[in-house]
């Protein structure tokens, strides 16, 4: 049992281009969410799924794009990166009031 | 103004000390509120959960929710070096799996215990 996996772990983009940031969960929770962690800004809400097929956005979701295919996978995709998309990035997956985290994704735009 | 307020810190303590962690929040509809504790360079996970007002205690962590003043409070008693990560409170109007893991989250405060 893996719980929340998140690839990559560390990526490195120019500005303008676009990447696909994993997230899979193996505990079949019907709840996903993406957030991203700023220093001073505690997490942010960007999308969250509530099962296979249904999205919807959160606080801050402009640039950037999910999809949810199945229960397991969560896909978080940026179009055109930005220096302000720079940040740490968590997926979650929900089961009653726990949220469980993966590990985070730290994204660096120049 | 932010919905919630945390103040980030950091906090320095020696190891043994009885730690307090508060947060504030503006919206009155909150009604579950939680600590996450977050290591370096990992995910938060859930410390502590309650509803409404009252005490919770699980081992050296209490949370206190005053809702009556908006205002939420974490207690580390005997605080060990272990204890040294980011904290996280984090609230949501309604029970987590139905407002769908949508949390609205402190900005964390810094703690570092000392031996």
């Amino acid at each position: 049992n893996a719980g929340v996996t998140q690839t990559p772990k560390f990526q490195v983009l120019k500005t303008g281009q676009s990447m696909t940031l994993q997230c899979a969960q193996d505990m079949n929770h019907e709840y996903m969410s993406w957030y991203r962690q700023d220093p001073g800004m505690g997490l942010r809400l960007i999308h969250y799924s509530v099962g296979a097929g249904i999205t919807d956005q959160g606080e801050v979701p402009n640039g950037y794009n999910v999809s949810r295919s199945t229960t397991e996978d969560f896909p978080l995709r940026l179009l055109s990166a930005a220096p302000s998309q720079t940040s740490v990035y968590f997926c979650a997956s929900t089961r009653n009031y726990e949220q469980y985290f993966g590990p985070g994704t730290r994204l660096t735009v120049t | 103004q932010k919905e919630v307020e945390q103040d980030p810190g950091p906090l320095s303590v020696p190891e043994g000390a009885i730690v307090s962690l508060n947060c504030t929040y503006s919206n009155s509809a909150f009604q579950y509120f939680m600590w996450y504790r977050q290591y370096s360079r990992k995910g938060p996970e859930l410390l502590m959960y309650t509803y409404s007002s009252g005490n919770k205690e699980d081992g050296r962590f209490t949370a206190q929710v005053d809702k009556s003043s908006k205002y939420i409070s974490l207690f580390i008693r005997d605080s060990q070096p272990s204890d040294s990560a980011t904290y996280l409170c984090a609230m949501s109007a309604k029970e987590v799996r139905t407002s769908y893991g949508k949390l609205t989250f402190g900005q964390g405060t810094i703690l570092t215990v000392h031996p």
